[in-house]
């Protein structure tokens, strides 16, 4: 079945440092994927999102590319700021159903 | 205002006891899910409804039984609680797009806890 496997965390970072959060996927068809951010004690946000190939997803400094060839959609961002802590989750759209499937997060401590 | 809401935010009970937890969101939605997020951080969909009607059940015990009474509310109630439901359960909807390229939008969860 679909799955999403995502680097093991946590991943500790001093403040301006760059990011990159490496996701890979496995699915039929072509799923839409997204990047999910879980602040402390919080529910999950949409962060970005990228629905075909090729696309480019963007947001709040983050970006994310649609890469069909690898079957990946790493997480970046070039200076992490300290409220960027948070778990990040990597996410496919199963295109039957429209359920989520999840990699496992990896906690990102930022530190000033 | 709050797009997708839970209650109870916390709930601790015995095992054995039989429990709810309530759903609401205001963004009109015709698809609304049920996530259980375990005490590793993974994320695991458990239901979904589309329209009142059950779309998905993802191999969850019977115990556990969700309601949608209309489109902006699904509830979850869980019978003969065991240790191992101890867990933060998230709720979300989304439009429900045939493409599947629609986001989904999550309440703040219930973190249950069974003694």
């Amino acid at each position: 079945g679909d799955s999403v496997t995502q680097m093991e965390g946590p991943v500790t970072l001093s403040e301006e440092a760059f990011l990159t959060i490496n996701c890979t996927y496995t699915a039929t068809g072509y799923p839409s994927l997204f990047w999910y951010v879980q602040y402390p004690g919080e529910g999950l946000q949409l962060l970005l999102k990228a629905t075909k190939a090729d696309d480019k997803g963007s947001n709040k400094g983050f970006e994310a590319t649609y890469r069909k060839e690898t079957t990946s959609f790493h997480l970046e961002k070039g200076s992490v700021q300290v409220s960027d802590s948070a778990v990040y989750f990597c996410a496919l759209s199963d295109r039957n159903t429209g359920k989520l499937i999840f990699g496992q997060g990896t906690t990102l401590q930022v530190k000033p | 205002d709050t797009a997708v809401s839970q209650t109870p935010k916390y709930l601790v009970t015995q095992m054995g006891n039989d429990k709810s937890i309530k759903c609401e969101q205001n963004l009109g939605h015709d698809t609304m899910y049920w996530y259980k997020q375990d005490s590793k951080k993974f994320l695991k969909i458990m239901f979904s409804y589309n329209n009142k009607e059950l779309i998905i059940n993802e191999t969850v015990p019977n115990r556990f039984s969700p309601k949608s009474p209309d489109k902006a509310h699904l509830n979850l109630h869980i019978n003969s609680l065991e240790l191992g439901d101890s867990a933060v359960y998230f709720c979300a909807s989304s439009q429900g797009t045939s493409d599947r390229t629609d986001t989904q939008y999550f309440g703040p969860g219930t973190r249950l806890t069974v003694l």
